[in-house]
């Protein structure tokens, strides 16, 4: 029973459009999204979060939307680099509880062609 | 400042036999979690330490254990090993145990198990 899906092992965009990364979660307890990057031979980067209080968080390049009602969220990067190539991990958690356990997907795999 | 470091890098070892995982936290940080990462998957939930005591456990067997120490670095211990232990352990710490802090990762320890 996968709590956080991520549906799209993988996408493919050109330099300088929209890429939109998706996430579905089941577990009505989580209150808190991640999201991270990660290269080839390294850990996962954080890269930008959101609260179940908000719909919208934007950081740069990057904004988070979440739509709680269907439990989707989905991370946007405009414009898109090749420097952005990387695994994304879409992860959630429950602010309150004693333990930061995070519930991770199984990433999608963003390869930006210049 | 220090990120989180991780040793070894890649360790191979036969089914039965125990190892020993490190972790040096991020300076300041006081809280230390560690995820295993198995092809293809994202990292899932091992257990987190807080103040040197276990805070928190996924769904993991006994012969996973693990030791945090006064200066927050950590150890993860696994016995009895089974080739289905072969994955990526990541170790990551935080600011604080709560879900809503973002985890800083290390570059993870390869294990196979032969």
């Amino acid at each position: 029973d996968q709590q956080v899906k991520q549906n799209s092992p993988s996408l493919s965009v050109q330099e300088g459009r929209i890429s939109i990364l998706n996430c579905d979660y089941t577990n009505s307890m989580f209150d808190y999204f991640l999201w991270y990057k990660k290269y080839p031979a390294e850990g996962p980067t954080f890269l930008i979060s959101i609260s179940s209080i908000k719909d919208k968080n934007e950081d740069g390049r990057f904004t988070v939307f979440l739509n709680k009602s269907a439990k989707h969220l989905s991370l946007h990067i405009v414009p898109s680099q090749p420097g952005d190539s990387a695994v994304y991990f879409c992860a959630a958690s429950e602010q309150s509880a004693n333990a930061g356990k995070s519930t991770f997907g199984d990433g999608t795999t963003l390869t930006v062609k210049p | 400042e220090t990120g989180v470091t991780q040793s070894p890098t890649h360790l191979i070892k036969t089914r039965g036999q125990q190892v020993t995982l490190r972790c040096s936290s991020q300076s300041g940080h006081n809280t230390v979690s560690w995820y295993q990462q198995a092809l293809g998957q994202g990292p899932q939930f091992i257990f987190q330490y807080y103040r040197e005591e276990e805070n928190g456990r996924g769904n993991f067997p006994p012969r996973f254990s693990g030791l945090q120490f006064p200066n927050y670095s950590s150890e993860l211990n696994v016995n009895a090993l089974e080739l289905d232990d072969s994955a990526l352990y990541l170790c990551a710490s935080s600011l604080g145990m709560r879900g809503n802090s973002p985890l800083h990762f290390g570059n993870g320890t390869r294990l196979t198990v032969t």
